[in-house]
């Protein structure tokens, strides 16, 4: 009864480095999204993907990079992280397309912070 | 430029008696909203929603009404219980698309 699974749930980096977030879902859904939540921000999408093997960009892309080489895993990664990078990340998935009357299923986070 | 607008940072209510929370969005061609709940340290989980072709959708003690005219929406929560207290987030769809975006939350404080 997993649903969406983030690793790791907690991470500091320094300035520069890089890092991976991985999603995962048990759920065999097509559609997967990275959010970035901010204090006073709400949610914003960062990338999503709406099949294996393909990614798009979304409202705040830059900075970040997304790859979706199984169905069920969605990485996001961090090339060089800069402190605007702390955050709180969320993955979501869902069945069917939003518009369609589909709901995301949220991951429960990742806190971020870069020094 | 917000799509989505939640004016409300906090609301608080008493235990029994009517919340209700407010989003109003800009972009006429959204046709398709969702509330989603959140707790500290949780992810988002959703609510309820209602699509443009209708003006009410209810769901247990949560009722979702859709002024389209307006360009409002808002959650009514009947009656309200500490359980409730979290931050409430609206979310918008445009025509079929596959992103939703979001308002910057309220939250609620449900006091027993």
């Amino acid at each position: 009864n997993a649903g969406v699974t983030q690793t790791p749930k907690f991470r500091v980096l320094k300035t520069g480095q890089s890092m991976t977030l991985l999603c995962a879902q048990d759920m065999n859904h097509e559609y997967m999204y990275w959010y970035r939540q901010d204090p006073g921000m709400g949610l914003r999408l960062i990338h999503y993907s709406v099949g294996e093997g393909t990614t798009a960009k979304g409202e705040v892309p830059d900075g970040y990079n997304v790859s979706r080489l199984k169905k069920q895993n969605f990485l996001l990664g961090l090339e060089s992280a800069a402190p605007s990078q702390t955050s709180v990340y969320f993955c979501a998935s869902s069945l069917i397309r939003v518009g369609s009357a589909g709901e995301l299923f949220f991951g429960e986070g990742s806190r971020l912070t870069v020094l | 430029d917000q799509q989505v607008k939640q004016n409300s940072p906090s609301l608080s209510v008493q235990e029994g008696r009517i919340s209700i929370l407010n989003c109003d969005y800009t972009n006429s061609m959204f046709d398709y909203f969702l509330w989603y709940k959140k707790y500290p340290a949780e992810g988002p989980t959703f609510l309820i929603s209602i699509s443009s072709i209708k003006d009410k959708n209810e769901d247990g003690r949560f009722t979702v009404f859709l002024n389209k005219s307006a360009k409002h929406l808002s959650l009514h929560i009947v009656p309200s219980q500490p359980g409730d207290s979290a931050v409430y987030f609206c979310a918008a769809n445009q025509g079929g698309s596959e992103k939703l975006v979001f308002g910057k939350g309220t939250k609620l404080t449900v006091n027993p």
